[in-house]
């Protein structure tokens, strides 16, 4: 099966520094990823999605110059929270598909975000 | 607009015992159907899918959904839970005309031994 990776696993950082987040398929071309923003026993929110060598189309209510969405190739997108603040503490969980893929998204196994 | 409803938050089973988890969606034509599971701090599996033809779907680890299209259900099902399927398990429906999600609330599965 397809196969997405996400790095880093967990990060901890300080307040007011930017942190990346790295997603990448493995086995596939991604032509369309997402980022999504899951709190502590909720469902999955879609900040973004993005494609490849376009800018991202963000979601109602995510800030742009916020959560910074690079798709530079096939099988990389990144995600860069800028000035973070202990309100941006989150599970980062991206996905990603194709246009063979027929709309099925393969999921990244998250990044746990802690901004102290 | 689109809408995917989980209508419980948690259920209880004890190991052994037959499971189904609601999920009702709301969509104007054939829907894309998913169900996937996720483990505390891990991504997401997909469990089954639904796109069309047959309308009773297997999936992995014993699940099976039945696709009701009079009563906009799409439920999950598994004749006898394993406490290894404790989880949060979320419905989701695929958007018409991208490739997004909407997904459900989800519902947390608990085993008791």
């Amino acid at each position: 099966g397809a196969v997405v990776s996400q790095h880093p696993s967990r990060v901890i950082c300080k307040s007011g520094t930017s942190v990346k987040i790295e997603c990448r398929s493995l086995d596939f071309q991604a032509t369309t990823m997402f980022w999504y923003r899951q709190f502590p026993k909720k469902s999955l929110m879609l900040m973004a999605t993005s494609n490849e060598g376009s800018k991202a189309t963000y979601e109602q209510g995510v800030e742009k110059d916020k959560f910074l969405i690079n798709h530079a190739s096939l099988t990389l997108s990144t995600l860069t929270v800028t000035s973070a603040h202990p309100e941006d503490s989150s599970f980062y969980i991206c996905s990603a598909t194709s246009d063979r893929m027929f709309r099925e998204q393969y999921f990244g196994p998250g990044t746990r975000l802690t901004v102290t | 607009a689109q809408s995917v409803t989980q209508p419980d938050i948690h259920i209880t089973v004890s190991e052994g015992a037959s499971l189904e988890l609601r999920c009702n969606y709301s969509y104007g034509a054939t829907p894309y159907l998913f169900w996937y599971v996720q483990s505390p701090g891990q991504g997401l599996q997909l469990l089954l899918k639904y796109f069309s033809g047959d309308t009773l779907v297997q999936g992995i680890k014993g699940f099976e959904a039945e696709f009701k299209r009079s009563q906009s259900s799409f439920n999950l099902r598994k004749p006898s839970v394993h406490w290894s399927d404790a989880a949060e398990y979320f419905c989701a429906v695929g958007a018409s005309g991208t490739y997004k999600y909407i997904f459900g609330t989800g519902t947390r599965l608990k085993v008791l031994a």
